[in-house]
């Protein structure tokens, strides 16, 4: 069982916009700004496509967007292409013995 | 380029031990803190453990500490992952992962990852 929840699945048509939500507890989403999250294709290794909640690195587009709500982080994906079907996984700090939860992931399927 | 590359998994019986390489190119090595993260296979990724850039600060998951030591050598560009009492849920692909902009639990480059297989 993972630390954060993230749905199994979610699914979109290209053009539209998803959201993926990630829970945890103010012991890690909800007590810092320090949630990132992360695509990954089959067979390949993932991908940053947001840190400390709501930044993107260089070179990701801006329909990669993320946000925060008491210990729900978000990521939304708007304007769906063929090529953001893909597993995505949030991340936190956590103030426990660990330094890091994963989520379980969540697989988005462009219909 | 900014690369890492991870070698030396491998298939290993239950108890064994095996170390894991990481070498680094392209950026200063010694100014990032490093991270290992595995993927069972079909499974999601799993956070294993974290070194500062100096050594000094080190972090393990509740699931390998005190099986597993992570260490790194600035001068060789080089992270390592010691991996003793090895057990079957530790198959899996094992990354290298650089700390980005000093936030935990942000990697911005990652290896192509070194399978490590343990069956007897």
């Amino acid at each position: 069982q993972s630390a954060l929840t993230q749905p199994a699945s979610v699914s979109g048509s290209p053009g539209q916009s998803i959201t993926i939500s990630c829970t945890g507890t103010s012991s890690d989403v909800g007590g810092y700004n320090y949630v990132s999250w992360y695509q990954q294709h089959p067979g390949k290794a993932p991908k940053l496509m947001i840190y400390d909640v709501s930044n993107r690195p260089s070179g990701v587009p801006d329909r990669f967007s993320g946000s925060k709500s008491g210990n729900t982080a978000s990521l939304t994906i708007s304007g769906l292409q063929a090529e953001d079907e893909a597993d995505y996984y949030c991340s936190s700090y956590t103030s426990s013995s660990t330094l890091v939860v994963f989520g379980g992931g969540t697989k988005l399927t462009v219909l | 380029e900014v690369q890492l590359v991870e070698s030396g998994g491998g298939l290993v019986q239950p108890g064994g031990s095996l170390r894991l390489s990481c070498a680094a190119s392209g950026f200063t090595f010694s100014s990032y803190s490093m991270n290992w993260v595995r993927q069972a296979p079909g499974k999601g990724l799993e956070w294993v453990s974290y070194i500062s850039s100096s050594s000094s600060t080190i972090y393990y998951a509740d699931s390998v500490k005190g099986r597993f030591t992570i260490s790194r050598d600035n001068a060789k560009n080089s992270l390592y992952l010691q991996m003793n009492s090895l057990r079957d849920e530790d198959t899996a692909v094992y990354y290298c992962a650089r700390t980005y902009s000093g936030s935990p639990g942000a990697f911005d480059i990652w290896g192509q990852g070194t399978m490590v297989t343990v069956s007897s």
